[in-house]
């Protein structure tokens, strides 16, 4: 079973673009929405991350959007540059009695035309 | 600081035989992590250890043991390779608040 679900797989953006990547979750106990960035040959890192009482978080270019009530949450790259050519995951995590962990969706894969 | 650092990048196995993944941080965190990336399936979390002393099962455990040897490495151990774990293998760290995840460079794991 799927618990974060991602789309699109790929996406190709102009650069000075807008690219936007969508999760959708089930769990209603996740409670923190993180977003990763990898290049190929690295491993992921954390890029801009969301609680649920909020709706919206921005950090320069980056933007999440977070419908509680839907449980959708989306990645915004506002004025996508080449460099921002990379795979990005969405995640959900779970927080327990002394442990966290992360479930993550299966990537979207960004291309920034030049 | 090195951050997370994984041992081998890469390695060639064959099916049945067995091999060990090294993961050790410098950061000083309590949980880490290990996750297998398979193209289309995103990360998915094989083992985890929340402190020095626990592990417990993630999503795909089967096929995998893990060790937590002290609060800075955490190692994986494939005892009977299969083809099917053929992967790139991550290991992580995180602290508490604000529990950002630290992914290390990664093992490229091919088994034949």
């Amino acid at each position: 079973q799927q618990q974060v679900k991602q789309s699109p797989q790929s996406l190709i953006v102009q650069k000075g673009g807008i690219s936007i990547i969508n999760c959708a979750y089930e769990n209603t106990a996740f409670d923190y929405f993180p977003w990763y960035q990898q290049f190929p040959g690295k491993g992921p890192a954390l890029l801009i991350a969301i609680r649920p009482d909020v709706s919206e978080k921005k950090e320069g270019r980056f933007t999440i959007s977070f419908n509680k009530s839907a449980k959708q949450f989306s990645l915004h790259i506002m004025d996508s540059q080449p460099g921002d050519s990379a795979t990005y995951f969405c995640a959900a995590r779970l927080l327990g009695a002394g442990y966290s962990t992360l479930t993550f969706g299966k990537g979207t894969m960004l291309l920034v035309s030049p | 600081n090195a951050g997370v650092t994984q041992t081998p990048k890469f390695q060639v196995l064959k099916t049945g035989q067995s091999m060990t993944l090294q993961c050790a941080q410098d950061m000083n965190h309590n949980s880490m992590y290990w996750y297998r990336q398979d193209p289309g399936m995103g990360l998915r979390l094989i083992y985890y250890s929340a402190s020095e002393g626990t592990t417990d099962k993630g999503e795909v455990p089967n096929g995998y043991n893990v060790s937590r040897l002290n609060k800075r490495e955490f190692s994986l151990r494939l005892e009977s390779a299969a083809p099917s774990q053929t992967s790139v293998y991550f290991c992580a760290c995180q602290d508490r608040a604000p529990y950002e995840q630290y992914f290390g460079p990664g093992t490229r794991l091919t088994v034949t």
